[in-house]
């Protein structure tokens, strides 16, 4: 059984500090791994897709690394604002074709002003 | 607005009961999703289907069916035979059904059965 770990559970920062947390997932016939954002009464909502070991992307205040041989993905936020309070989600994809992802448990950020 | 929308937002059962979910997608989307969320577990895909007339089961398939008659519309039906229908269902759609394609996500519907 395939597992996408997400670290921590949950955390809590004030405004303006940076923060990251963690996505493992096992390395072996890795396709392509997914950060998702979901603020409560929302939909969740894309961030990133990212395939090549080595990649790095942002959006804005947000980044994000990957490494597929080791099986982790650093998710960034720097200077973090109380709108960022949310649920990151962490989904990974072994078979290509279906597009079918395996979802971590989700990292729960909330910011205080 | 292009988007998927799910209906209605909360939705009570009677034990015994079976309940229909409604997603429609107005993305023009071939791929389209059914996901089950529980308290401190992560996403389980229940039931998916890549284009009109064809689906295909999840990780949790048992006591749920499905139907793709329409590119615009998934529903899913929770039957009886679901032993713990309790729980937070998400509709998703994809354009190409590939994985690097990104997931569009409805509001959700939450289910309680009585």
């Amino acid at each position: 059984i395939l597992n996408v770990e997400q670290s921590p559970q949950s955390l809590h920062v004030q405004e303006g500090d940076s923060t990251n947390f963690t996505c493992s997932f096992p390395s072996s016939n890795f396709y392509a791994l997914h950060w998702y954002r979901w603020e409560t009464a929302k939909s969740p909502e894309a961030l990133f897709v990212m395939t090549l070991n080595g990649d790095e992307k942002k959006k804005g205040r947000i980044s994000a690394t990957l490494n597929t041989k080791e099986g982790y993905s650093y998710l960034y936020i720097k200077g973090s604002q109380p709108e960022d309070s949310a649920t990151y989600l962490c989904a990974c994809d072994y078979g290509g074709s279906q597009g079918n992802l395996i979802f971590g448990k989700g990292t729960k950020l909330s910011v205080k002003p | 607005d292009g988007g998927i929308t799910q209906s209605p937002k909360y939705l009570f059962r009677k034990e015994g009961q079976n309940v229909t979910l409604s997603c429609e997608q107005n993305l023009n989307h071939d791929a389209m999703y059914w996901y089950r969320q529980d308290p401190g577990q992560g996403l389980r895909l229940i039931y998916y289907s890549q284009i009109v007339n064809d689906f295909q089961k999840g990780d949790i398939a048992e006591g749920y069916s499905v139907s793709r008659e329409k590119k615009e519309s998934f529903p899913l039906t929770v039957t009886s035979a679901q032993k713990n229908p309790t729980a937070f269902y998400l509709c998703a759609s994809n354009p190409g059904g590939a994985s690097y394609n990104e997931q569009f996500f409805g509001p959700g519907t939450r289910l309680t059965v009585l």
